[in-house]
């Protein structure tokens, strides 16, 4: 069965380091997002790409978070400089972005826990 | 975004036992759906319900869409150890989806 794929997952640092996290969707999903999970609650979307495009990142701090999804197809969200307050599971989902629906079934990956110390 | 209220917060439960957990909204939903997180894992969806007063089941689960499109309801039935892990309703609103915070379910053997 295909599943979208994330890495690391878990990652350790310090703050005010920079921390990547990699995320391979399921195949030919045309709809990437980015969510952040802060313990006892549930998940907040950061980001959402259709495609390469960006569709919503308003929920995305840009001054330290970045997202990109260069070809369409993998992505990666960076966190430069981390603080204490990012620790938390990050998780990707997707979705194959072709029902023109206004909700599509998001398939989410293991995500990865980050603890910034 | 939308303000999704699960309760309880956390229960134990007995092996063998029944279940019930519900979520509620200040807004309307047309879709709720709901989903289960096993520890160190990403949440997996168990149930969709997309119509107001819409009972449906999947297995041991059976969710319900509540009258007013303001609350839904998860039952488990005969609840077994790999029923343990967190278990969120959400709604999707303008593309996006909202959480709730989650109901820890704890089964004792």
């Amino acid at each position: 069965e295909a599943e979208v794929a994330q890495s690391p997952r878990y990652k350790i640092t310090e703050k005010s380091q920079a921390v990547a996290f990699w995320c391979d969707p399921i195949s030919g999903h045309a709809t990437l997002y980015w969510y952040r999970q802060i313990l006892g609650q549930g998940p907040e979307l950061l980001v959402q790409f259709q495609d390469e495009s960006v569709v919503d990142d308003s929920q995305l701090p840009k001054d330290r978070f970045s997202a990109e999804r260069l070809k369409g197809v993998d992505s990666t969200l960076k966190i430069q400089p981390a603080e204490l307050g990012d620790s938390a599971m990050y998780l990707c989902a997707s979705s194959p972005g072709t029902s023109g629906e206004q909700w599509e079934t998001q398939y989410f990956g293991p995500g990865t826990r980050l603890l910034v110390l | 975004g939308q303000q999704l209220n699960q309760s309880p917060q956390s229960m134990f439960i007995q092996e063998g036992e029944d279940v019930s957990m519900n979520c509620t909204s200040s807004s309307i939903f047309n879709t709720w759906l709901w989903y289960k997180q096993d520890p160190g894992e990403g949440p997996v969806l168990l149930i969709a319900l997309y119509k107001a007063g819409e009972l449906t089941s999947n297995g041991r689960l059976t969710a319900q869409f509540g009258i007013t499109r303001k609350d839904s309801f998860l039952n488990i039935s005969a609840s077994i150890p790999s029923d343990v892990g967190i278990y969120f309703c959400a709604g999707p609103n303008d593309y996006k989806l909202s959480f709730g915070a989650g109901t820890t379910v704890t089964v004792r053997a």
